[in-house]
C-alpha cells in the first residue's frame, strides 16, 4: 500500500506569513504533486516534479513555490500567504506519468490565513 | 481543453438502493478517465479506472462504471450502497499518452446514503 505522509495537519497563520508544507512518499515513486481543493473547483494542480530537483509548473502555481529535495521529499512554500490561499491542500504521488497512472493521496493540510 | 462536469453536487439515497452518479468529460484526445472517492478527513483513493478495452469496468467494494465515447460519459453504478459509501466521489480526467501526470477534476459528489 503506497504511503503519502504530510504535515502539519493544521496549520494557521496571518497574512503575510511564510509557510512550509511538507509531504513525503515512501514508495520510490518519481512524481510528485500538490493539489488545492476548494469548494466547487475539486482539486486543482498547483506544482508536480518527476524526480528530485525537478520542478514543473501547475494550473495554479501563483503564489506558491515548491522544491523536490530528494525522491521522497516533496514541499509546498507560501512565502507572503494571502487569505486566498486558505484551502485544503493534498500531496499525491504516481510511479509514472503516464495517463492512466494511480496516484496515492495523503491526508491533507488545512491552512487557513487570517 | 479537455474538462470534467459532474452534473449532480449532492445526492442521497437509501441504504440498500441503487446508485449512479454521473459524469462528462470533454477531451480532444484519448481519455483515462478515473473515479476517486474521498472519505471524510481523508486523502482520495481510486475506486476504479479506464483506460481500453471493454467499456464496463470494475472497481473496489462492488462499484463499477461505463464509459460511452458517444456520449462522453463516465458514470459510476452501485447496485446496492451501504452506509459506509457516504463520502465526496470524483471523476477525473487524464490526458492520455502525455507525461505531464496533469489530471482534470470534476467538482465532485457528495453521496449520502440514510439508513
Amino acid at each position: 500500500e503506497a504511503a503519502v505522509t504530510q504535515s502539519p495537519r493544521n496549520k494557521v497563520t496571518v497574512t503575510g506569513g511564510n509557510v512550509t508544507l511538507s509531504c513525503r512518499q515512501t514508495n520510490s515513486h518519481n512524481y510528485m504533486y500538490w493539489y488545492r481543493q476548494d469548494t466547487g473547483h475539486g482539486l486543482r494542480l498547483i506544482h508536480y516534479s518527476y524526480g528530485a530537483g525537478n520542478l514543473q509548473i501547475g494550473d495554479v502555481p501563483d503564489g506558491y513555490k515548491a522544491t523536490r529535495t530528494t525522491q521522497e521529499d516533496f514541499f509546498l512554500l507560501l512565502e507572503l500567504a494571502s487569505p486566498s490561499q486558505t484551502s485544503l491542500y493534498f500531496c499525491a504521488s504516481s510511479f509514472g506519468g503516464w495517463g492512466a497512472e494511480t496516484l496515492y493521496f495523503g491526508s491533507g493540510t488545512r491552512l487557513t490565513v487570517l | 481543453a479537455q474538462s470534467v462536469t459532474q452534473p449532480d453536487a449532492r445526492v442521497t439515497v437509501s441504504e440498500g438502493a441503487s446508485l449512479q452518479l454521473r459524469c462528462k468529460y470533454s477531451s480532444s484526445g484519448t481519455p483515462y478517465l478515473f473515479w476517486y472517492v474521498q472519505y471524510p478527513r481523508q486523502g482520495l483513493q481510486l475506486l476504479l479506472k479506464y483506460y481500453s478495452g471493454d467499456p464496463v469496468v470494475q472497481g473496489v467494494n462492488g462499484f463499477e462504471a461505463e464509459f460511452s465515447k458517444s456520449n462522453s460519459s463516465f458514470h459510476l453504478r452501485k447496485a446496492s450502497v451501504h452506509w459506509s459509501d457516504s463520502a465526496v466521489y470524483f471523476c477525473v480526467l487524464s490526458e492520455g499518452g502525455t507525461n505531464t501526470g496533469k489530471l482534470t477534476f470534476g467538482d465532485g459528489t457528495v453521496l449520502t446514503v440514510k439508513p
